[in-house]
């Protein structure tokens, strides 16, 4: 069974910068993957951020951004606000139509 | 203006069935494909199923937790994606989430607000 791991939680200041990473039971992660990261906010649904590694969607604030780093996908928030304060899952393509999501990584402001 | 809107939710018991829709508009909808996503209370984002676009044959993918029990259906003259859910398991509870997947680049981008299943007698 292939599992994506991701930090459990990280703490960051207000104004600070922050990588969330992103890995496969599998091996290292590529591009192949299309990596797709998320935000969910407390009774809110998921809002996509990232796809396919490191493309924005027209939503996505601009501090925000997505790569490979050290054979993981990453999230890297720079100069972190408040309202960043979230629950952030990616999302890893298998082929053959299978997803796989991370456990997600509970980001606090502090 | 993309919207997707899902219904059906509610308590049910185990080994029961229920029929979960996904109404969309503002985009094409044969033209992509749509995805079912579920998240147990407190717990994190599980990937359900995938039905392709018209235009790749509207076949299906499941993951191996609803395999043979779960199936998802589109009817493109209304615009909604469905998903049947039979022979329910008390750990199928969740909030059940449509999005909208573009397959070129596996971009999950519009979702639903969410519809919560209670599988419990």
């Amino acid at each position: 069974q292939t599992v994506v791991t991701q930090e459990p939680s990280l703490t960051v200041s207000p104004g600070g910068t922050v990588t969330l990473t992103c890995a496969s039971s599998t091996g290292a992660v590529t591009s192949n993957y299309f990596p797709n990261w998320f935000q969910q906010k407390p009774g809110q649904a998921p809002r996509a951020l990232i796809y396919s590694t490191n493309n924005k969607h027209s939503w996505t604030p601009a501090h925000f951004s997505g790569s490979l780093l050290g054979g993981k996908a990453a999230l890297t928030l720079s100069g972190v606000q408040p309202e960043d304060e979230a629950d952030y899952y990616c999302l890893l393509y298998y082929g053959g139509a299978q997803w796989v999501f991370g456990g997600g990584t509970k980001l606090t402001v502090l | 203006e993309v919207q997707l809107v899902e219904s059906g939710g509610g308590l049910v018991q185990p080994g029961r069935s229920l029929r979960l829709s996904c109404a969309t508009s503002g985009f094409t909808f044969g033209d992509d494909g749509m995805s079912w996503f579920r998240q147990a209370p407190g717990k994190g984002l599980e990937w359900v199923g995938f039905i392709r676009s018209n235009t790749h044959g509207g076949t299906t993918e499941y993951a191996a937790s609803v395999k043979g029990r779960f199936t998802i259906s589109r009817d493109s003259s209304k615009s909604i994606a469905y998903l049947q859910m039979n022979s329910l398991k008390t750990e199928d509870t969740a909030v059940y989430y449509c999005a909208r997947l573009i397959m070129i680049d596996q971009r999950a981008d519009y979702w639903g607000q969410g519809t919560l299943v209670t599988v419990s007698s």
